[in-house]
Formats: structure tokens, sequence, C-alpha cells
């Protein structure tokens, strides 16, 4: 049973340039939140995505944008990429159902270098 | 939003049992408390959940107290490769559709031999 992958492991980029980042869920999960993890912080909530909508968002600008796929997996893209989005960007799924649980499966996460 | 307050710190020796404190103190009636572990570079991994009382697992047990507002993750007999971050969170159940999980900045431990 796979679990969750992200890709691609890293990338770097040039301040201004945009980027995507792929996540597909573990098996049987229909949920899919997104992170930031700058180094030596705990992880920043961006999004969370269910049914293929955006469900919950975090203090992120609109540069940051995703989509979910009818197969859960998904999508986070950052626009005008700035030297301060250099980070581990994380994806997490989870099944919907049990309300109230924090209980995800994260995947190993993209490292971003913005120059 | 339930936030976590946790130390920042904390040293311990191969062997000994391990006991982290987190205080919610505005924890909401149908939020669960999860603990996770991160290792540098990789994801959080899900060690523990529980609602009430106590839960134990192959790897920590959980204790939470009558009232909720604080809870201990339990680690028996610790090793180096426990040196790690851990976090508690609880789940934010009162946003309709959807809920955010919300990291504090996690207790990071040290395990010295």
């Amino acid at each position: 049973d796979a679990g969750v992958t992200q890709s691609p492991t890293h990338l770097i980029k040039t301040r201004g340039q945009q980027v995507t980042l792929r996540c597909s869920p573990k098996s049987g999960h229909d949920t899919v939140s997104w992170y930031q993890q700058a180094l030596g912080q705990g992880p920043q909530f961006i999004f969370q995505y269910y049914e293929e909508e955006e469900r919950q968002r975090g203090n992120f600008p609109d540069r940051f944008s995703g989509h979910q796929f009818p197969n859960y997996s998904s999508e986070l893209n950052v626009n005008a990429l700035l030297l301060g989005d250099s980070a581990l960007y994380l994806c997490a799924s989870k099944v919907k159902a049990l309300a109230g649980s924090s209980e995800q499966y994260f995947g190993p996460g993209t490292r971003l270098t913005v120059t | 939003l339930a936030k976590t307050t946790q130390p920042i710190s904390m040293d311990s020796y191969e062997g000994q049992e391990v006991n982290i404190t987190c205080s919610h103190n505005n924890i909401a009636t149908n939020d669960y408390i999860t603990w996770y572990q991160q290792f540098p570079s990789q994801g959080p991994r899900f060690i523990i959940q529980g609602y009430k009382t106590k839960v134990t697992n192959e790897v920590a047990s959980l204790f939470i107290p009558a009232d909720r507002k604080s809870s201990t993750l339990s680690l028996p007999r610790v090793s180096l490769s426990d040196t790690a971050v851990y976090y508690c969170l609880v789940g934010d159940s009162r946003n309709t559709g959807g809920f955010k999980t919300i990291f504090g900045a996690g207790t990071r431990l040290f395990v010295k031999a």
C-alpha cells in the first residue's frame, strides 16, 4: 500500500517564476492538505482540499493556489516566487469521515529553493 | 482554533521514559488530541491519537485527564533514534466543510547515549 507521494523531491527556481508541486494521497484517502515548513519551524497550514474544492485556507496570499483532481491527487501552485517561499512543502492526506481528528499521513515533502 | 503549548526542548538518556506535556485549554468538545514525530527533512509521522483517558499503542502512550485541557505523551525506554521534534495538535472540528490542522513549534527531544 503506497503512502503519500510527492514530486519532485527538490526544486530550484528563480524569483518571479511559477512552480507546481504534486501530491498523490494514500490509498483510500480523500482529503489533501498542503503545508509550508521553513527551516526550524513547525509546518504552516496552507489549504485543504476535499471533493475537488478548497475547504479551508491558512494565512497565505493568493499567489498560493491549488487543485484536487477526481482521483484525489492534488497540485500546489505558487506564482511570482519570493525568496521567502523557500521551504519544505508537505502534502498530507486523510479520510474526512472522522470529525475533529487530526490524524493525517504526510509525504516526504518537496524542498523548494528560490534564488 | 485550539492552541497548544509545549516545552521547546527536552533532553533524555537512552533507556529512560520521556513524558512530554501539552496544554490545550480551549479544546473543543469534538476535538481529538494527536501527536506527530518529525525527523529532519522528512514529513511528520503520526504517533498516537486520543480523546480522553489513556490510549496506548506499540510506540507510545497518551494520557488525557478528565478536563482534557492537557495531555501527556509518554515514550517508554527511548533510544537515540527517538531524537526528533514532537508536535501536539488538537483537531479543529468547528469549521464546517473541513478543518485546519495547526502545528505549533513542537518539542525538540534530544536523546543522549
